[in-house]
This record gives C-alpha cells, structure tokens and sequence, in this order.
C-alpha cells in the first residue's frame, strides 16, 4: 500500500541551526515526493518536488531535499533556520495511474523555533 | 488572480444541521480537490473532481457531497452534521492531477459541530 511516514511530531530547533526533517515512503513504482508547508491559519505551499533526475532537489525559502532510494527516504532540509520557518511541514507521495492521480500525505511535522 | 478562495472562514454548527462550504479557483486548473485535516492525521482526501461534471470519492466521503458544475467551483455539502465533522476543510487545485502536478490550496475553513 502506499504510504508516508514523518516520525517526527514536533521538532525545536534553535534559530541558526540546521535542520532535518524525516520522511519515509512506501510506493510501488518510481515515486514523485514533495514537500509542502503551511503557515499557522495558512493552507499549504509548495516547497519542493521530486521526479526524477538529479537527486538532491532544491525549494523555496532555501530548503533542499534528497532523494534517497535504497532508504525509501525523502529528507528536507535547511541550513539555518530563520524564526520565520515554523510551520507545520508535510511530505507526501504523488499516487498515479488509470483513474488515481492524487497525493498522499504524511501526518505532518510541527517545527518550532527558539530564538 | 485570486487562487482558490474559501468561504466561510469559521462557522459552528449544531448536530443535524446542513451546510455548504464554498470553493473557487480563478486558474483554469482541471483538478480540484477537498481535505480535511485533523491534528496528527494529517491531510485526508474527501472528494475530488478531474473536470466539470465529474467527481469521485476519496479516502473520507461518508457524510458528504459535492457537484462540479462548473471549472471554477467546488462545493462541498455536509448533511445532517455530526462531532466527527469538526476539522478544517481545505480546498486545493491542480492544472492536472495532484500526483505529479503542484496542487494550489485555499485557506481553509474551520468547522466546530457541536
């Protein structure tokens, strides 16, 4: 069955620091992976995307990811955080084929910053 | 453009009532979409339309309706609303499917049934 799976429920992270949010997946063919996140009171924005290609991918707001297929992985990425960047983060999987063409997501990751 | 626009922002409703949550998109996309999002559940698909005049169910259809009558609007209708309906309803469209297209979202509609 298809899946995402983000172990992390709630992330803190100091302002400056870098930061990694995990994201596993379960899919049988090639996956296309994105990352989106949504601001409090906000709906959701697109981050990055992966289809193939290059593996380490890069977003908006200085964000990356990589794809890493022996780990089923797609992991996000910054190298500082700015208090701007939390938010809650989702990955997802892009479910397609014959009448199904839809994401699905994963439970979501809430990153908090300190100053 | 305006992107996809929701209304209400916020409403209650009492157990039983019906209402209709509103949702446009200004972009020509063929693909629109509803979710709820509940905490740590993350976003799940209600329904789903590939074009006027057709739609599908998604993970969550029971205690909804929706009609495509037109590219730009989406509704979605609750009838006889039950607790298990409180959530926030986000709207979103895409050119093509969601899949392996970006998906634009409205800001969502918060709902409380009590």
């Amino acid at each position: 069955a298809q899946s995402v799976t983000q172990p992390d429920i709630h992330i803190t992270v100091s302002e400056g620091a870098s930061l990694e949010l995990r994201c596993n997946y379960s899919y049988g063919a090639t996956p296309y992976l994105f990352w989106y996140v949504q601001s409090p009171g906000q709906g959701l924005q697109l981050l990055l995307k992966y289809f193939s290609g290059d593996t380490l991918v890069q977003g908006i707001k200085g964000f990356e990811a990589e794809f890493k297929r022996s780990q089923s992985s797609f992991n996000l990425r910054k190298p500082s955080v700015h208090w701007s960047d939390a938010a809650e983060y989702f990955c997802a999987v892009g479910a397609r084929g014959g009448a199904t063409n839809k994401l699905i997501f994963g439970t979501g990751t809430l990153l908090a910053v300190q100053p | 453009n305006a992107g996809v626009t929701q209304t209400p922002k916020f409403r209650i409703l009492k157990i039983g009532q019906s209402m209709t949550l509103q949702c446009t998109q200004d972009m020509n996309h063929n693909y629109m979409y509803w979710y709820r999002q509940d905490p740590g559940m993350g976003l799940k698909l209600i329904y789903y339309s590939v074009g006027a005049g057709i739609t599908d169910k998604g993970e969550v259809p029971n205690g909804y309706n929706v009609s495509r009558s037109t590219t730009e609007d989406f509704p979605l209708r609750l009838e006889l609303a039950a607790p298990s309906q409180t959530s926030v309803y986000f709207c979103a469209s895409s050119y093509e499917g969601a899949g392996d297209n970006e998906q634009f979202f409205g800001p969502g509609t918060r709902l409380t049934v009590l």
